[in-house]
């Protein structure tokens, strides 16, 4: 299995361009999260998706975030336009409902963004 | 307050030491209890998954869950330099039936020195 997937590893941007970050979950997962952690704030969870829909996006910080999964094995995040203080790694994670397994996410390696 | 409260450290420890890591929480609703592992410039991992209060044991893992406290903990025995990482507690609510975010602490950089 390779595990979620998650692309590019690193950006580095210039404040005001537009980033996207791509996610491939790990197939047969249904759940997909994305995460932003940084030292100040840890690990905090932006939005996630139960079957491609947005359940909960309440962690979204501004309009300038927007999220997508126009399917199953895929999602972007899209930060337009990126700012220095979105300067921090960004994680997808994916899960499969289910009794046993529930609420188990398995993380990709993150996006390193760098907002200069 | 934050919901989930965890000591950032720096944790450093002689190997072969017993650990504890602990978070307190907040949010009562708070059911299911985990903990991850992060490796520097990686993403987190599953270690430890608990449900009711009480002990989990798994190898060298042991964790604890207790819900009247709002307290878990996670030990370590025999540490050995390669747990040197991040260690996160996380947690979540009950949820309808579809999957949920977790609510992290903001991890424990724990260091076992050889």
């Amino acid at each position: 299995d390779a595990g979620v997937i998650q692309s590019p590893r690193h950006e580095v941007t210039e404040m005001g361009q537009e980033v996207t970050l791509r996610c491939k979950p790990i197939s047969g997962h249904n759940s997909l999260f994305w995460y932003r952690q940084t030292m100040m704030r840890g690990l905090e969870l932006l939005i996630y998706f139960n079957n491609n829909v947005p359940i909960d996006d309440s962690g979204m910080p501004e309009d300038r975030f927007s999220a997508k999964m126009p399917n199953a094995s895929f999602s972007t995040l899209k930060i337009q336009p990126s700012e220095p203080r979105d300067s921090a790694v960004y994680f997808c994670a994916s899960s499969v409902q289910g009794v046993l397994a529930k609420n188990i996410q398995y993380f990709g390696a993150g996006t390193r963004l760098s907002v200069l | 307050q934050k919901e989930v409260e965890q000591d950032p450290g720096p944790l450093s420890v002689p190997e072969g030491a017993i650990v504890s890591l602990n978070c307190t929480y907040s949010n009562s609703a708070f059911q299911y209890f985990m903990w991850y592992r992060q490796y520097s410039r990686k993403g987190p991992e599953l270690l430890m998954y608990t449900y009711s209060s009480g002990n989990k044991e798994d190898g060298r893992f042991t964790a604890q869950v207790d819900k009247s406290s709002k307290y878990i903990s996670l030990f370590i025995r025999d540490s050995q330099p390669s747990d040197s990482a991040t260690y996160l507690c996380a947690m979540i609510p009950p949820s309808g039936g579809g999957a949920d975010g977790l609510t992290f602490g903001k991890g424990t950089h724990l260091i076992i020195q050889p």
